[in-house]
C-alpha cells in the first residue's frame, strides 16, 4: 500500500533555533495537513493544505509556523523559532479528496532543548 | 465544538477474546464521520475503520468492527479475537464536516492503551 513518508524521524534542536520538517504525501492525493502529539496528550489538528494554500488552520498553527509544497512532492512544516512547548510528535497526512481515509505518515518526534 | 471522550485509559485483553474500546462524541453538527486509528509502540497512525453519520450499518473492517449507537452518541471499537500484535495506543476520532466537503479536520479522544495478553 502506498505510504505517506516523514523525514526525519527524529529531530532535536536548541531553543530558537528554525526547523523544517519534511513530508512526501502520497502522490495522487490532493490535500495535506500537519497533526501533531504532545506526549501523553491528544493528537491536535494544525492546518491543511490544498490547492497550494491553507485552508485551514488551528490556532496552534500561530506566525511561528508555515508551510510549503515547493516542488510538488514535497510539503515541509517550518517553525521558525522554536520554543520548548513544541517539542512533539509531528504527523503529516494526506487524502484524495474521494473516500473516507486519512493516511498518516510515522510522524517526526521533535525535542526541543 | 466537536468533543471526543475516552473513559479507558488502558485496557487489558488476553490472547484471542474480543475488547470493546468505547468512545462517545459530542456534536451538533447532523453530518458527521468517526474513526479509530491504531498507534503502535513505533508511532505511526493506521487507519482501521470508519463510520457515517448517516450510515445505516454498523462498519466492519476484519476482525474490527464499529458499535454504532447514535442516539447515545457512541462509536465503540470492538476487536474480535485479539492478537498480541493488537498491542497499542487507539485512538477514536471525528470529522468536522463544517470545515468542507474534504477537509479532514479530525478532533481525537485521548486514547486507550489496549495491552494483549498471552
Amino acid at each position: 500500500e502506498p505510504e505517506v513518508t516523514q523525514t526525519p524521524s527524529h529531530q532535536v534542536t536548541q531553543m530558537g533555533q528554525e526547523v523544517i520538517l519534511r513530508c512526501v504525501p502520497i502522490s495522487n492525493h490532493l490535500y495535506f495537513y500537519w497533526y501533531r502529539q504532545i506526549l501523553g496528550q491528544k493528537v491536535e489538528f494544525l492546518v491543511s493544505f490544498y490547492n497550494n494554500e491553507i485552508s485551514e488552520k488551528s490556532e496552534i498553527f500561530d506566525d511561528q509556523f508555515s508551510v510549503e509544497r515547493p516542488d510538488g512532492s514535497n510539503f515541509t512544516l517550518k517553525i521558525r523559532s522554536t520554543k520548548l512547548e513544541d517539542s512533539a510528535m509531528y504527523f503529516c497526512a494526506s487524502h484524495t479528496g474521494r473516500g473516507e481515509k486519512l493516511f498518516f505518515g510515522s510522524g517526526t518526534q521533535l525535542s526541543v532543548l | 465544538a466537536q468533543k471526543i471522550t475516552q473513559t479507558q485509559p488502558g485496557m487489558f485483553v488476553q490472547e484471542k477474546e474480543a475488547v470493546t474500546l468505547d468512545c462517545t462524541y459530542d456534536t451538533s453538527d447532523p453530518s458527521y464521520g468517526l474513526f479509530w486509528y491504531k498507534q503502535p509502540s513505533s508511532g505511526e497512525m493506521i487507519f482501521l475503520i470508519y463510520q457515517g453519520s448517516y450510515d445505516q450499518q454498523n462498519a466492519t473492517e476484519g476482525r474490527y468492527s464499529l458499535n454504532f449507537q447514535k442516539a447515545r452518541k457512541s462509536a465503540n471499537l470492538v476487536i474480535s479475537a485479539s492478537q498480541l500484535g493488537d498491542s497499542a495506543m487507539y485512538f477514536c476520532a471525528m470529522r468536522d464536516f463544517n470545515s468542507g466537503g474534504s477537509n479532514y479536520k479530525l478532533t481525537f479522544g485521548k486514547g486507550t492503551l489496549l495491552t494483549v495478553n498471552p
